[in-house]
Parts: C-alpha cells; structure tokens; sequence
C-alpha cells in the first residue's frame, strides 16, 4: 500500500506553453501532498503544501502565479508550470503524507518525479 | 530553524562490505522524527529507515541499521553487507511533527564496486 503516482514521467515543451503534472495517491487518501524540485545530484528543494480543500502555502522565493497548485481531492493534486522557460526545466516530485503513518511519523510517501525540459 | 547537514558528498564501499554515512542536524524541539531516504538512478524516492526521537534503542532494517546520538545530534546510517543495488544518493531527514514540513540534507552519492 501506499503508492503515489505522478504523470506524465517526462514532458517537453516549448517556452511560454503551461504544463500541468498530476500527483495521485492510489490506495489513500492525502490531505496533504507536497511539491518538490531537483536539480541533478542535488538535494529535494520544497515548493509548496498542498492541502485539500483550500490554498497552498508556498516556500519563500516560489512564485505562487507561476507554479499553481490544485488539491481538488483527497487523492489528486495538480502543479501547473505556467508561461514556462528553459530556467524550469527540472525534476518534480511529489510527495503524499499518510492519513494514519503520517499522524504518527509524518511520513511521506514519494511519487516517482515528473523531468520536465523546457525548450 | 532546523537544518540537517551531510558533509560527506560522495562514498565508494566494495561490494560486502560495511559503509556508514554520516548526517547531523540541529534543532531546539525534544520530541522529532528523523528518516534515511534512498533515491536510486530510477529517481523514486525509498524510505530506507526511521528512528523517532523518543526511543533510545537505534532503529534496524535488516542490513540497514542507524547510530542516533541525540545529544550530539548525529544519525549515521550503517549499510552492512553491501550490495550493487545500493548505489544511489542517500538523504538524511528531519521532521519535528505530523504537520511539520520534511528537511532535507544535501544528500551523499554512494557506488558500490563490484
């Protein structure tokens, strides 16, 4: 148990195009899911909380109308890349924190990342 | 503000062979949770092993097994018996509660030889 999918594996796009990855916990339910970014061989920068229902709260320095994030449900939360240029091209993971393991230990299940290569 | 440091950037181990990696932190809070994540050429994050802050006893997962010091604030990793599927980068994580965000270190990249 306790799987997060993320699609698409890999984008390409072309500047100043939006791109929309999805973040879905398969067998529970996430009322909070998180949104990360990595460069290559370094560490997970956190972007942004998500929470369902309501707004996400966003890390200091991320640009809340660039980076939009959606947690429509309990199970899906959406990172939209809007008017994207070369400079956002990375690796996306997101991450679902456990109803039950994550009241207790606060841990987060990792989907598998999402590389997206701006052109 | 809580940080996790891992200064060691890379490591290299023969395969059967012992390796532990190294990972401070520094906090204020008395009640956390710390984690080792693996993160292998596939990219997918794995949580490795956890220890909870509480509990004297070190944590073990079959080969993987934890030196938590809390006094001095240090949660090494030891991976015995190496493998060639342990190569990956390794992340040392910090959380303090059940609403808190998770802190990451800088990771350290680990080869098994052959």
């Amino acid at each position: 148990g306790a799987v997060v999918s993320q699609h698409p594996s890999r984008v390409i796009c072309k500047s100043g195009t939006s791109v929309k990855i999805e973040c879905r916990s398969l067998d529970f339910q996430a009322t909070t899911m998180f949104w990360y970014r990595q460069f290559p061989k370094k560490s997970l920068m956190l972007m942004a909380t998500s929470n369902e229902g309501s707004k996400a709260t966003y890390e200091q320095g991320v640009e809340k109308d660039k980076f939009l994030i959606n947690h429509a449900s309990l199970t899906l939360s959406t990172l939209t890349v809007t008017s994207a240029h070369p400079e956002d091209s990375s690796f996306y993971i997101c991450s679902a924190r456990h109803p039950q393991r994550g009241r207790i230990y606060n841990e987060q299940f990792f989907g598998p990342g999402t590389r997206l290569t701006v052109l | 503000a809580q940080t996790v440091t891992q200064s060691q950037p890379e490591m290299s181990v023969q395969e059967a062979e012992t390796v532990t990696l190294s990972c401070t932190y520094d906090t204020s809070e008395n009640n956390y949770y710390l984690f080792w994540y693996k993160q292998p050429p596939s990219r997918q994050m794995i949580l490795v092993i956890r220890q909870e802050a509480y509990k004297q006893q070190n944590a073990t997962e079959n080969r993987f097994s934890v030196n938590f010091q809390k006094a001095a604030k240090s949660f090494s990793l030891k991976i015995s018996d190496s493998q060639l599927g342990d190569t990956a980068m390794y992340f040392c994580a910090f959380t303090t509660g059940a609403n808190s965000k998770l802190t990451f270190g800088k990771g350290i990249t680990l080869s098994v030889r052959p």
